[in-house]
C-alpha cells in the first residue's frame, strides 16, 4: 500500500508554545490530505481536509486559528498547534487519499502523540 | 445515534480461533466500507476495502457487507497473537472526503 510518513512521532511541549507536525506521502502525490485526532479508546475524529495550494476545510467545532494547516506541495501537509494547552494533548494522525476521488481509500501516517505540560 | 456503531470490546480469543468483528451503520448512502487495523500508539493500517454488498477475501481475512441490514463484518481465520490490535470499521458515501469511523474493537489473541 501507499506510504504516508508523519513526524515527529512524539512531542512534549510547554503550555503556550506552538508545535508543528509534518505529513508526507512518500511514494505518491496527494492533492488531498486529512488530519484526524484520536483520544484514548475513541474513534478517529476528522479535524480538517488539507488541499494542495488552497485553504484547508475545517470540520465543525475545530478552530482554524488554533490548528493551522498548510499543504504547500503534493507530498507535504503540516499541522501547527498554536499556543498549545494541556487539553490539546492527543494523538494526531494524518492520512492521504489515493485512487479516484470517490473510492475513499485512505492511507494513514504513524501518528504523532502530543503531550502539553 | 452514531452513524457507525461498533462494540469496543475487549474481545479475547485463543490462538487459532476464528474471530468475528462487526459493525452496524445507519447511513444508507454508504457505498464503500473499510476495515482498518490499529496497533497501540500507531496509525491505522488499511486491511480490507469493499464496495457495496458482498464478500471479499484476502488471506486469513474476509470482509462481508450486508447493505439490506446495514451490517458489516470482518472474519479472521486462524487468529495469531500478532492480530492483537484495535480494528476500526469505516463507511464512505463516495462523495466528498469524509470517512465515518466506528470507535474500534480491541482484539486480544492469547497463546
Amino acid at each position: 500500500g501507499a506510504v504516508v510518513s508523519q513526524h515527529p512521532s512524539r512531542v512534549i511541549c510547554k503550555s503556550g508554545t506552538s508545535v508543528k507536525i509534518e505529513c508526507r506521502s512518500l511514494d505518491f502525490q496527494a492533492t488531498t490530505m486529512f488530519w484526524y485526532r484520536q483520544f484514548p479508546k475513541q474513534s478517529l475524529m476528522l479535524m480538517a481536509t488539507s488541499n494542495e495550494g488552497s485553504k484547508a476545510t475545517y470540520e465543525q467545532g475545530v478552530e482554524k486559528d488554533k490548528f493551522l494547516i498548510n499543504h504547500a506541495s503534493l507530498t507535504l501537509s503540516t499541522l501547527t498547534v498554536t499556543s498549545a494547552h494541556p487539553e490539546d494533548s492527543s494523538f494526531y494522525i494524518c492520512s492521504a487519499k489515493t485512487g479516484g476521488a470517490n473510492t475513499g481509500e485512505l492511507f494513514f501516517g504513524e501518528g504523532s502523540r502530543l503531550t502539553v505540560l | 445515534q452514531k452513524e457507525v456503531e461498533q462494540d469496543p470490546g475487549p474481545l479475547s480469543v485463543p490462538e487459532g480461533a476464528i474471530v468475528s468483528l462487526n459493525c452496524t451503520y445507519s447511513n444508507s448512502a454508504f457505498q464503500y466500507f473499510m476495515w482498518y487495523r490499529q496497533y497501540s500508539r500507531k496509525g491505522p493500517e488499511l486491511l480490507m476495502y469493499t464496495y457495496s454488498s458482498g464478500n471479499k477475501e484476502d488471506g486469513r481475512f474476509t470482509a462481508q457487507v450486508d447493505k439490506s441490514s446495514k451490517y458489516i463484518s470482518l472474519f479472521i481465520r486462524d487468529s495469531q497473537p500478532s492480530d492483537s490490535a484495535t480494528y476500526l470499521c469505516a463507511g464512505f458515501t463516495g462523495g466528498g472526503n469524509k470517512l465515518t469511523f466506528g470507535t474500534g474493537t480491541q482484539l486480544k489473541v492469547e497463546l
